[in-house]
């Protein structure tokens, strides 16, 4: 089944405790992307990649970092996690960024205290 | 830069017809639509390209009015199913950007 995975789901974590979230999928896509959602500011994006070893700032990169060694991997990684960054997060992928559907991963849910 | 979506929100009765817009200050190669359910991903809706090409849902129509950099859906002959949080979204420079989202509401 084609599908994008993240882990973990659900996340409670305190101000400066490092953590990654997975991401993960199975269509051989390039494009890869991770969004944040907040309520009435929709979706978000963070950073995205347009292959392996190549990936770039969205709209709100700031704290976060990412990195790209496997074509199915993006793993999102908040160094020093602050409660501002308290949010839905989504993964996606895709064939491209413009012409092509986004499919979402199920959303994890990182509250930072 | 995120792109304007209107209106907010809409409450549907069955059988009732809406239609939401999504502007851009930037030209536009395409218009992506996504229906999100409360806890759950987007959902792919349909894209529409610059030169009329549509891809995307048979039950559900949009168009795309490249000169106004302009896009709207048309919910039409709505069911319950079709209530959750509608975005829009565009392509520069290879970042995708999501409107805030308009949340549709149908009532039986």
């Amino acid at each position: 089944e084609a599908q994008v995975t993240q882990n973990p789901r659900y996340l409670i974590t305190v101000t400066g405790k490092k953590l990654t979230v997975t991401c993960s999928q199975n269509m051989n896509h390039e494009y890869m992307s991770w969004y944040r959602q907040d309520p009435g500011l929709g979706l978000r994006q963070i950073y995205y990649s347009m292959n392996v070893e190549v990936t770039d700032k969205g709209d709100v990169p700031e704290g976060y970092k990412v990195s790209r060694k496997e074509k199915r991997n993006f793993p999102l990684i908040l160094e020093s996690p602050s409660p501002n960054q308290t949010s839905l997060y989504f993964c996606a992928s895709s064939l491209g960024p413009d012409s092509y559907e986004q499919y979402f991963g199920p959303g994890t849910r990182l509250t930072v205290t | 830069q995120q792109p304007v979506q209107s209106p907010q929100a809409v409450i549907l009765r069955e059988g009732e017809d809406a239609v939401i817009n999504c502007s851009s200050s930037k030209a536009l190669y395409s218009v992506h639509w996504y229906r999100q359910k409360h806890g759950e991903a987007p959902i792919f809706l349909m894209i529409l390209l610059k030169g009329g090409e549509q891809k995307g849902h048979d039950k559900i129509s949009a168009s795309f009015n490249e000169k106004k950099q302009q896009s709207s859906l048309y919910l039409t002959a709505s069911q319950l199913s079709y209530s959750g949080t509608y975005f829009c979204g565009t392509e520069a420079d290879y970042k995708l950007s999501f409107g805030a989202g308009t949340t549709v509401t149908v009532r039986a």
